[in-house]
């Protein structure tokens, strides 16, 4: 089992630019959770999903900021118009559908310049 | 509300030197108690989680429910213990999002 993985590992975008960042979870795994890291802080949730559903998505910011978790295909966390503000890490984490362990993906660090 | 405070930004032991990361939480329920750590290069792995009440790496952690702590311990320290360390706390209710501290970064000195 791979892990979870998520790509890019590195994004840079330029203010105004949408964002698309990806997670796919572990093999088996129904549950998709991000986290949002800047910097000198602990991680801070986003968003909770579980396939085509999103469960708890109170953490996200109300404008600019969806995520999906199709189907079919790894998770996405979008960001529209981005600003100097959304530079940060951000990770993935999956479980599967019982009360369990979050693995996480290594993050995607996105720099807006 | 729930949170999880670590107080300590940075901890600088020698080698062999015991070790406590300090961990305080607040929340009114039962939750659920995690260490996380990050070596360097490498992503947020679990360490320990209060149920398990096991010993690993030769760390331990105690749920302290009158003190509201969840500190974590070892007895002597190791160089390849130098890493971020972060607490975190899920309400014991199901597949909730877990509340991290800001972690503590610990250097083991040799």
């Amino acid at each position: 089992n791979a892990g979870v993985m998520q790509n890019p590992r590195h994004l840079v975008r330029r203010r105004g630019q949408e964002a698309r960042l990806r997670c796919s979870p572990m093999k088996g795994h129904s549950h998709v959770y991000w986290y949002r890291q800047l910097p000198e802080e602990g991680l801070k949730f986003m968003v909770y999903l579980q396939k085509e559903n999103i469960i708890d998505e109170s953490g996200m910011p109300k404008e600019r900021f969806s995520a999906e978790f199709p189907k079919e295909g790894p998770s996405i966390l979008r960001i529209q118009q981005v600003v100097r503000g959304d530079s940060a890490a951000y990770f993935c984490a999956s479980s599967p559908g019982h009360p369990s362990e979050q693995y996480f993906g290594p993050g995607t660090r996105l720099t807006v310049t | 509300a729930q949170r999880v405070t670590q107080p300590e930004k940075l901890l600088s032991v020698f080698k062999g030197a015991p070790v406590e990361l300090k961990c305080n939480y607040s929340y009114s329920g039962s939750p659920e108690l995690f260490w996380y750590v990050q070596y360097s290069r490498q992503r947020l792995q679990l360490l320990l989680r209060h149920i398990s009440r096991e010993s690993i790496k030769g760390f331990t952690a105690d749920l302290n429910k009158g003190e509201t702590s969840f500190h974590l311990k070892k007895p002597f320290a190791q160089e390849e213990d130098s890493a971020m360390y972060y607490c975190a706390l899920r309400r014991n209710s199901g597949n909730t999002p877990l509340v991290f501290g800001k972690g503590t970064r610990l250097s083991v000195i040799a």
